[in-house]
């Protein structure tokens, strides 16, 4: 069973700043496979990024996401206040299932 | 807009059988797999089954295999999710979401609470 790790669990930063999630997956997968969710507290998550590095539908292009293999980023620049939130990383597997990393969370410093 | 609705959530007894539906809107629903995904309080999301697109072919978490039932009737735009045997770690929002060309989640519903408790 293929592990997704995010690091930190927990990132403080204030508006403007770049923000740097991590993804690490216990085995090499196909960045095909690889999403990126916002989630806000008391809401759904929102799809920000699919097979790796394709911003979805109206998400704004200060997000980015990179990786391939093992590790993988989503990478914010220059905060906004809407963007304090968790983060989750997502792969596909091919049993198939979907399994999520932990989160993390971008708090206000 | 595409737009999922789910209902059915509330407390349940320990070893209840609730249904769960998701309503759907604003895509050609016949087209897409349909999943539910479920986020215990304070927690992570957990991918819980997923339904192909004419309801023939169904995958499940090892952890509801068995107790779990997803279904959708393409006629309704609606996805179901029958829980039976419902444990207290069943306790969750339950999230229906729309399966996107590239095996991820491009829509999600507003989420529905399950409880589990006497």
């Amino acid at each position: 069973e293929i592990v997704l790790t995010q690091s930190p669990g927990t990132l403080s930063l204030s508006p403007g700043e770049r923000a740097t999630l991590s993804c690490r997956a216990s085995q090499s997968i196909s960045s095909s496979y690889l999403a990126w969710y916002q989630q806000k507290p008391g809401q759904a998550p929102r799809l920000l990024i699919y097979a790796a590095s394709s911003r979805a539908t109206g998400i704004p292009d200060r997000f980015s996401g990179s990786g391939s293999g093992t590790d993988f980023t989503l990478t914010i620049n220059r905060l906004e206040p809407e963007d304090f939130a968790v983060y989750y990383c997502q792969r596909y597997g091919g049993s198939p299932e979907w399994t999520f990393g932990q989160g993390t969370k971008v708090e206000l410093k | 807009e595409v737009q999922l609705v789910e209902s059915g959530g509330g407390l349940v007894q320990p070893g209840g059988s609730p249904r769960l539906s998701c309503a759907a809107s604003g895509f050609t629903f016949i087209n897409y797999w349909m999943h539910w995904v479920r986020q215990a309080p304070g927690k992570g999301l957990v991918w819980v089954s997923r339904v192909n697109q004419d309801g023939s072919n169904t995958n499940y978490a090892d952890s509801v295999k068995g107790r779990f039932t997803i279904s959708r009737d393409n006629s309704k735009n609606t996805v179901y999710l029958q829980m039976n045997s419902l444990r207290a770690e069943d306790t969750a929002v339950y999230y229906c979401a729309k399966g996107g060309p590239e095996y991820y989640f491009d829509y999600w519903g507003q989420g529905i609470l399950v409880t589990v408790s006497s």
